[in-house]
C-alpha cells in the first residue's frame, strides 16, 4: 500500500525567504506526482503536476522536484509572501489507477 | 465553466439518518470521485468512477453508497449516518483523455450527532 509522508508538518516563515516542503512516498511505481494547496475552509487547489517521466516542473515562484527511483519530491518556493500561507498538499498517482493517494500536508505561514 | 459543484456546503445529521451529497462537473470528466478529509488523517479515497454505469470502492467505502448515471453527476449517499462519518467530504474530478490534475469541488462539511 503506498503511502506519502510530508515533513515538516507545520513551517512558519519571514516574508521573503526562500523555502522547501519535502515529500516521500513508500512506492515508486506512480504515474505522477502532484502538490496541491488547500486554503481554510476552502477546496484543494492544483499547483503543480510532474509526470514519472520527468524530473521537475516550473510555475512562477514555484518548483517542484522529483526522483522517483528515491522516492522523494520537493516544492521550493521562491521569495515566500504573506499570500503564500496555506497548507501544501503532495498527492502520487498510482500506475494505471487514476487514484490519488495523499499526504496529510505542511501548513505554511509566512509571517509579514 | 462551473468547474466541480457541491451541495450542501454544510448539513447536521442525526444518527441513524441518511441524506445524499450532491457533485456536478460541467468539464465532460470521465473520472469522478469522493474523498473525506480528517484531521491527522489526511484525504482518504471513498468511491471513484471511470465513466456513466461504473463505480468502484476506494480506501474507505463502508457506510457510503455511489451511483454514476451520467457523465456530469456523482452522488454519495449515506443510508444511515453515525458520527464516524463527520467530516469534510470533496468530489474531484478529471478527464481520463490525458496526463491531468484533479478538479476539486468546494467541500461539503458534515456533523453527525
Amino acid at each position: 500500500k503506498q503511502e506519502v509522508t510530508q515533513i515538516p508538518a507545520a513551517l512558519s516563515v519571514p516574508e521573503g525567504e526562500n523555502l522547501v516542503l519535502n515529500c516521500s512516498f513508500t512506492d515508486s511505481a506512480i504515474y505522477n506526482l502532484q502538490w496541491f494547496r488547500q486554503d481554510p475552509g476552502k477546496g484543494l487547489t492544483s499547483l503543480l503536476l510532474i509526470q514519472s517521466s520527468q524530473r521537475e516542473q516550473t510555475s512562477g515562484r514555484l518548483n517542484a522536484s522529483l526522483d522517483k527511483s528515491s522516492g522523494r519530491s520537493t516544492l521550493y518556493i521562491a521569495a515566500s509572501q504573506p499570500g503564500d500561507s496555506a497548507t501544501y498538499l503532495c498527492a502520487v498517482e498510482g500506475a494505471g489507477s487514476y487514484q490519488l493517494t495523499f499526504g496529510k500536508g505542511t501548513k505554511l505561514s509566512v509571517i509579514p | 465553466n462551473a468547474g466541480v459543484t457541491q451541495t450542501p456546503k454544510f448539513q447536521v445529521l442525526k444518527t441513524g439518518q441518511s441524506m445524499t451529497l450532491q457533485c456536478a462537473q460541467d468539464m465532460n470528466h470521465e473520472y469522478m470521485s469522493w474523498y473525506r478529509q480528517d484531521p491527522g488523517m489526511g484525504l482518504r479515497l471513498i468511491h471513484y468512477s471511470v465513466g456513466a454505469g461504473i463505480t468502484d470502492q476506494g480506501e474507505v467505502p463502508n457506510g457510503y453508497n455511489v451511483s454514476r448515471s451520467t457523465t456530469e453527476d456523482f452522488p454519495l449517499r449515506l443510508l444511515s449516518a453515525a458520527p464516524s462519518q463527520t467530516s469534510v467530504y470533496f468530489c474531484a474530478s478529471r478527464t481520463l483523455a490525458a496526463p491531468d490534475t484533479q478538479y476539486f469541488g468546494p467541500g461539503t462539511r458534515l456533523t453527525v450527532l
